[in-house]
């Protein structure tokens, strides 16, 4: 069955760092998102991506934060300096429609 | 913002035995989704339903859109080992197009 794959499955980085999270939706999905869970805490909602723009971000997805599709599979996410608070798995997904989503194996961000 | 109630937080139950959780909210979703999250890997999804009063079945799993449209339950059959995981429900509003808004998750834990 076809996945989203994300790499690296662990990031370690200083803080004021840049980042950049990378993924590989499923290949006839439409839809991109990135979403993010604190440990020990739910998902959040950080963006999604349609027709080559954003279609919708939340409060998280502030000036830090930008999302990419640079060639017809790949899906980043960069984080321009990262904070401590920014410590998360990063969740990407895809869709084919705006239903269902299949979520990625995540990448841990340990920001030091 | 649109908030989702999940309960119960944690179960700890004998294998075999049913399971039931339930997702409540003060906004009206169009979709309701579970998932199921094991450690170090991403929510995979369960069962999806979009239309109120709407019952699916995947296996052992029942879940149901609620007929006031803000909530559902999930109930889990006979339960097994391989469970034990941390359930999440996810839905849609219908002023949010494409962002889930996530519970904060039920951990089951099964003692065999």
């Amino acid at each position: 069955e076809p996945e989203v794959t994300q790499t690296p499955s662990h990031q370690v980085t200083q803080m004021g760092q840049e980042v950049i999270l990378r993924c590989v939706p499923i290949s006839n999905h439409l839809y991109f998102y990135w979403y993010r869970q604190i440990l020990g805490q739910k998902v959040e909602f950080l963006v999604s991506f349609y027709n080559n723009e954003i279609s919708e971000k939340s409060e998280i997805f502030d000036d830090q934060f930008s999302v990419e599709r640079p060639d017809g599979s790949n899906f980043t996410l960069k984080i321009r300096s990262t904070k401590l608070e920014d410590s998360a798995m990063y969740f990407c997904a895809s869709s084919v429609s705006d239903r269902t989503l299949h979520f990625g194996n995540g990448t841990r961000l340990t920001v030091t | 913002g649109q908030q989702l109630n999940q309960s119960p937080q944690s179960m700890f139950i004998q294998e075999g035995e049913d399971v039931s959780m339930n997702c409540t909210s003060s906004s009206i979703f169009n979709t309701w989704l579970w998932y199921k999250q094991e450690p170090g890997e991403g929510p995979v999804l369960l069962i999806a339903l979009y239309k109120a009063g709407e019952l699916t079945s995947n296996g052992r799993l029942t879940a149901q859109f609620g007929i006031t449209r803000k909530d559902s339950f999930l109930n889990i059959s006979a339960s097994i080992p391989s469970d034990v995981g941390i359930y999440f429900c996810a839905g849609r509003t219908i002023q949010g197009a494409q962002k889930l808004v996530f519970g904060q998750g039920t951990r089951l834990t099964i003692n065999p």
